[in-house]
């Protein structure tokens, strides 16, 4: 069974300061990383994707990835109260011509202006 | 405007019924997904197909059915339904073959509640 696992929060941080979130996944075959953001009652939306070792940055959100230890972490920079919501870390498994995509099961984020 | 629609919104039914819920792509995406997400159990791929006839298991598929006849639609459906299917269901497309996940669109979502 293939397992991603997030801290379930919520994290709280200040405004303006920098939020981390993390997510272990226990597939090491895993090929591809991605970190959806989600508000209440709403649809999950694509926020990073990352597939190599090392970091991704993109505006304030910059993506951490460490296949060795199976580790891949998100981190929000001069967080804003927009940013709260629940953030999910979602793995790809590929193989045989399938595609299966497995998701932690979030961890809430609350900014406090 | 390109999007995920998924229909109904809402539902509410009794054990037994039969229901469909559909979903349909104006992108042209290959690749198609359904999910569904609980408190508690965050969301969980049901089933997902890479193309027209073709569809896969995911992690829960039992007691639901989809099929892929057009590429533009790939429908849910719940020959039986049982209170446990009461969740919270999502449709998602995405455009690239060679990663489908890059681009991946959801659906507003389906809120079922199975009495």
């Amino acid at each position: 069974q293939k397992e991603v696992e997030q801290n379930s929060g919520p994290l709280s941080v200040p405004e303006g300061a920098i939020a981390s979130l993390n997510c272990t996944y226990s597939d090491r075959g895993s090929q591809s990383f991605f970190w959806y953001r989600q508000y209440s009652g709403k649809s999950p939306e694509l926020i990073m994707s990352i597939y190599s070792n090392g970091d991704k940055e993109d505006g304030r959100f910059t993506a951490q990835l460490n296949k060795a230890s199976q580790y891949v972490s998100l981190l929000i920079r001069d967080s804003q109260p927009s940013d709260s919501a629940t953030y999910l870390c979602a793995v790809v498994n590929s193989g045989a011509g399938s595609y299966q995509l497995t998701f932690g099961k979030g961890t809430k984020l609350s900014v406090i202006p | 405007e390109a999007q995920v629609t998924q229909n109904p919104r809402y539902l509410i039914t009794v054990t037994g019924k039969k229901l469909t819920v559909t979903c349909s792509q104006n992108m042209n995406h290959e690749y198609m997904s359904w999910y569904r997400q609980d408190p508690g159990l965050g969301l969980r791929q049901i089933y997902y197909s890479m193309n027209v006839e073709v569809t896969d298991k995911g992690d829960v598929p039992e007691g639901y059915k989809v099929s892929r006849k057009e590429k533009r639609n790939f429908p849910l459906i719940l020959e039986s339904p049982s209170p446990n299917q009461t969740s919270l269901y999502f449709c998602a497309s995405s455009l690239v073959p060679g990663n489908p996940f890059l681009e991946q669109y959801f659906g507003p979502g389906t809120r079922l509640t199975v009495t």
